[in-house]
């Protein structure tokens, strides 16, 4: 079985700030992990992924998220807070041993960023 | 392209009704998925298809729900009859197995209020 936790419903950080959403996972094999990002009233739209490789991953508007095997986490990460950066971050797996059906992703509850100006 | 289109956007019904959900995933994907949102439980994968094939349904709440998928360009989901307790936001994702693995693009949603 495949899981992830988002240890944070919330985190605020002031513009300028670095910022850091928290992601654990538990998968039986090696994962694939995702992030996705949800604006208000829109749908999730995909922001990085790591498959294999370097373990920091390099993904849109300047985000980044690091692979940590030992920690099984999946942090993900911007050196500089905009405000136009509040919206609610959902992170994911897929365990790449995994086949037919199982081969869904599974989301995290999500956390809500609030960049405070 | 114009992206995963859902519709209606918002749907107002009251409960016992038929409430039908409409999606058209991005032109050249294969798989679409149908997932929910609501507060208390996050968000759920209901159904998804590989090449218009139903794969795994077993996130389908119970028989009032269905989905169809008739051809690569067009998905329902259906809700009869539809309760309150099936309000909630209904997204619809489509990728292609080529992508590098679950990279979905997600549509706007469709916001159910069943009274």
């Amino acid at each position: 079985a495949q899981s992830v936790a988002q240890p944070e419903d919330q985190v605020n950080v002031a513009e300028g700030n670095p910022l850091t959403v928290k992601c654990t996972y538990s998968v039986s094999g090696n994962p694939y992990l995702f992030w996705y990002v949800q604006y208000p009233n829109r749908g999730l739209q995909f922001l990085l992924k790591y498959i294999t490789g370097d373990n920091l991953v390099k993904g849109s508007y300047g985000f980044e998220a690091e692979f940590n095997k030992s920690q099984t986490s999946f942090h993900l990460k911007k050196p500089s807070a905009l405000v136009s950066d509040s919206a609610l971050y959902f992170c994911a797996v897929r365990d790449l041993i995994s086949s037919g059906s199982a081969r869904q992703l599974t989301f995290g509850s999500g956390t809500q960023l609030t960049v405070l100006p | 392209d114009a992206g995963v289109i859902q519709s209606p956007r918002h749907e107002v019904t009251e409960m016992g009704q038929e409430v039908t959900l409409r999606c058209k995933p991005i032109s050249g994907h294969d798989y679409l998925f149908w997932y929910r949102q609501t507060m208390m439980r996050g968000l759920e994968l209901l159904i998804y298809f590989n090449n218009n094939v139903p794969i795994d349904d077993s996130g389908m709440p119970e028989d009032r729900f269905s989905a169809k998928m008739p051809n690569a360009s067009f998905s329902t989901l259906k809700i009869q009859p539809s309760e309150p307790r099936d309000s909630a936001v209904y997204f619809c994702a489509s990728s292609w197995a080529s992508s590098g693995a679950n990279v979905l693009t997600f549509g706007a949603g469709s916001r159910l209020t069943v009274l």
